[in-house]
């Protein structure tokens, strides 16, 4: 299955709002709603942060969003916070049934 | 609250097998998909498997035929194994619920911390 590609880092200063790309095919994100994104913090287990591209889970910020234009997902963190540097990856449903991640992106608030 | 408990050897000799387990507690196992998930040091996020209570599994195309995932519903228990492994097989291995949140089983909504599994002799 072909992976996801996402940018490897992304920065931006308190306060400002940053987005990562995930781009996909018309077999994963182009096919699919099921696009979700996870933030793992160093040395911890990823957590989930969206899902079904534009929907948050309780209790996660809504600083964060989402949204998809053809084979490509986006997450957008508003109003930047130092807590927010961490990786984030996206992940998609496949039309073979499987799931493919991206790479992973870092960000770093400057 | 779902917790997820990873237990297993850390160290695998090349060409054997892996051999974990995921003691789920906190909630049903007859609930949701349950899934395994694999980070090599320092790198991405890598899917390995899906099961349903039902029997439903799905496997990563690149590691099929090397893998397989089980339930033990009377120790609410998944477990995962991996044959002929090689030091490409290192990793923190994450044992992962797979949820449905409306639309179709897509979402990964609770991990367990993760264990690390080093293949060398």
């Amino acid at each position: 299955q072909s992976a996801l590609t996402q940018p490897a880092s992304v920065s931006g200063s308190p306060g400002q709002s940053i987005t990562i790309s995930c781009t996909g095919t018309t077999s994963d994100i182009g096919a699919f709603y099921y696009v979700s994104w996870y933030q793992q913090q160093l040395g911890k287990a990823p957590r989930l942060i969206l899902y079904d591209v534009t929907n948050r889970p309780s209790g996660v910020s809504d600083r964060f969003s989402g949204s998809r234009s053809g084979s490509t997902a986006s997450l957008t963190i508003s109003g930047l916070q130092t807590e927010d540097e961490a990786d984030y990856y996206c992940c998609s449903y496949t039309s073979s049934s499987t799931f493919v991640f991206g790479p992973g992106t870092k960000v770093t608030v400057l | 609250q779902v917790q997820l408990q990873e237990s297993g050897p850390g160290l695998v000799k090349p060409s054997e097998t892996l051999s974990l387990t995921c003691a789920v507690s906190g909630g049903s196992i007859s609930d949701s998909f349950w899934s395994w998930v694999r980070q090599p040091p320092g790198k991405g996020l890598e899917w390995i498997a899906n099961i349903h209570y039902k029997g439903d599994t799905y496997y990563n195309p690149s590691l099929e035929g090397r893998v397989a995932i089980s339930l033990d519903t009377s120790k609410s228990e998944c477990s995962l194994k991996l044959g002929s492994v090689t030091a490409a097989d290192t990793a923190v291995y994450f044992c992962v619920r797979l949820n449905r949140y409306g639309g179709g089983w897509s979402v990964f909504d609770y991990w367990g911390q993760g264990t690390l599994v080093t293949v060398s002799s």
